[in-house]
């Protein structure tokens, strides 16, 4: 069963413009991880917020997550047409990922 | 530094046949993991291997086999190929000794079964 869900399921933007997915999650978790997925091709990590954790940044990436109403937020600022991608949050307490069914992003130029 | 392999990139098998997935990894990673992605969904992980010597059903095992042969390779074998194994199957690793749970993914093996 899918353990997270990302919303929305499809985002079209203008380069420049900022992009903020979101992802619901149902169980407890240790940390939370966004992944993102260019067509046809493997998953690479984006950044991992910890439980403990409220708001993280990497370079154009900011994550917020709210463990009360078990949610996480992934920022894209600035966007660039390199960003169209899907992204995928994904959850787990280390024995493999559970992930979300992902957003997929559009940066129209 | 190859990161994760996976061989072969793309299979078409018959009803019934078998093929094994490859992966091997150059991180030394303690652990591996195989996840299918169906289109339009996330992955499932289908089995994971901990460490070498160990390996354990993930969400959706049934149909499938694993063998951790060593540190750096994890198979994944289909014994009798169904329609509904068609799917994309990507292998990952990740260092658990760390504190980070970050996975490397391998660039996908685009199984179709007729």
């Amino acid at each position: 069963s899918q353990q997270g869900e990302e919303d929305p399921q499809a985002l079209s933007i203008q380069e420049g413009e900022n992009a903020t997915m979101n992802c619901s999650y149902k169980t407890s978790i240790n940390n939370l991880q966004w992944y993102r997925q260019n067509s046809g091709r493997g998953l690479v990590h984006l950044i991992l917020i910890r439980s403990n954790e409220r708001e993280k940044h990497s370079g154009r990436l900011r994550v917020t997550l709210d463990t009360s109403k078990k949610s996480s937020s992934l920022l894209i600022t600035a966007s660039r047409a390199a960003d169209t991608a899907s992204y995928f949050c994904a959850t787990g307490p280390g024995d493999g990922l559970t992930f979300g069914k992902g957003t997929h992003l559009i940066i129209q130029p | 530094n190859a990161g994760v392999t996976q061989t072969p990139k793309f299979q078409v098998l018959k009803t019934g046949q078998s093929m094994t997935l490859q992966c091997a990894q150059d991180m030394n990673h303690n652990s591996m993991y195989w996840y299918r992605q169906d289109p339009g969904m996330g992955l499932r992980l289908i089995y994971y291997s901990a460490s070498e010597g160990t390996t354990d059903k993930g969400e959706v095992p049934n149909g499938y086999n694993v063998s951790r042969l060593n540190k750096r390779e994890f198979s994944l074998r289909l014994e009798s190929a169904a329609p509904s194994q068609t799917s994309v199957y990507f292998c990952a690793s990740s260092d658990r000794g760390t504190i980070s749970y970050e996975q490397y993914f391998g660039p996908g093996t685009r199984l179709t079964v007729t």
